[in-house]
């Protein structure tokens, strides 16, 4: 069965700094694993999505690496800005099937100026 | 296309009512599926569909709870006789297949809330 675990649950940074976000996960078995961003009381954007045969993607300041031997899968933000703050989540494949998501609890960024 | 939509984007509703959400996936999507989330929690998965038919109903997904997808397009989710447990965040989501090329893509959500 698919578990995902975030860490940390928050983090407060100020301006400029770069950020590690951790995810980890039970079933190795994926296919990719996807990033996703939350703002407060609003849906998911997806961030990067990486395929299994990658080992990293990047957008803009975002970086994403996912290890499928160690089960874990890093977020990184460089040069973090206020306008970052918000909720990440990572999602892997459930276990035995393509058929759904499995979500992490988050983890609750904040940066300030 | 205009991404996932969802309506309404809050519902405000007292303990006992019905009430009904709609979602509009990306058009060339064939799968649809429906989360719930609740604060502080990472999105839990109800049911999904494949076209118009229901493959997986979750355990979370309680006899008051119905989700319909006629013809493969728009889906609707109604909650009968709503509890105040039921107050969350109702997510859906698309995806070509299993999401294994383009990953998901969520709406906007609508927000519940039970009185």
């Amino acid at each position: 069965k698919q578990e995902v675990t975030q860490i940390p649950a928050a983090l407060s940074v100020p301006e400029g700094e770069n950020l590690v976000l951790n995810c980890s996960f039970t079933d190795s078995a994926i296919y990719n694993l996807q990033w996703f961003r939350q703002d407060p009381g609003k849906g998911l954007t997806s961030l990067l999505l990486i395929q299994s045969s990658q080992r990293e993607q990047t957008s803009g300041r975002l970086n994403a690496s996912l290890d499928k031997s160690s089960g874990r899968s890093t977020l990184y933000i460089a040069a973090s800005q206020p306008g970052d703050s918000a909720t990440y989540l990572c999602a892997a494949p459930h276990s035995g099937g393509y058929n759904k998501l499995i979500f992490g609890a988050g983890t609750r960024l904040a940066v300030h100026p | 296309d205009t991404g996932v939509s969802q309506d309404p984007r809050h519902k405000i509703t007292k303990r006992g009512q019905n009430v009904t959400f709609r979602c509009d996936p990306i058009s060339e999507h064939n799968r649809l599926y429906w989360y719930r989330q609740t604060l502080g929690q990472g999105p839990e998965f109800l049911t999904y569909f494949q076209n118009e038919a229901q493959l997986e109903k979750s355990r979370l997904l309680s006899d008051r709870f119905s989700a319909e997808r006629p013809k493969g397009s728009f889906s609707t989710l109604e909650i009968q006789r709503t509890e105040q447990g039921d107050s969350a965040m109702y997510l859906c989501a698309s995806s070509l297949g299993g999401g294994r090329h383009y990953g998901y893509t969520f709406g906007s959500g609508t927000r519940l809330t039970v009185v």
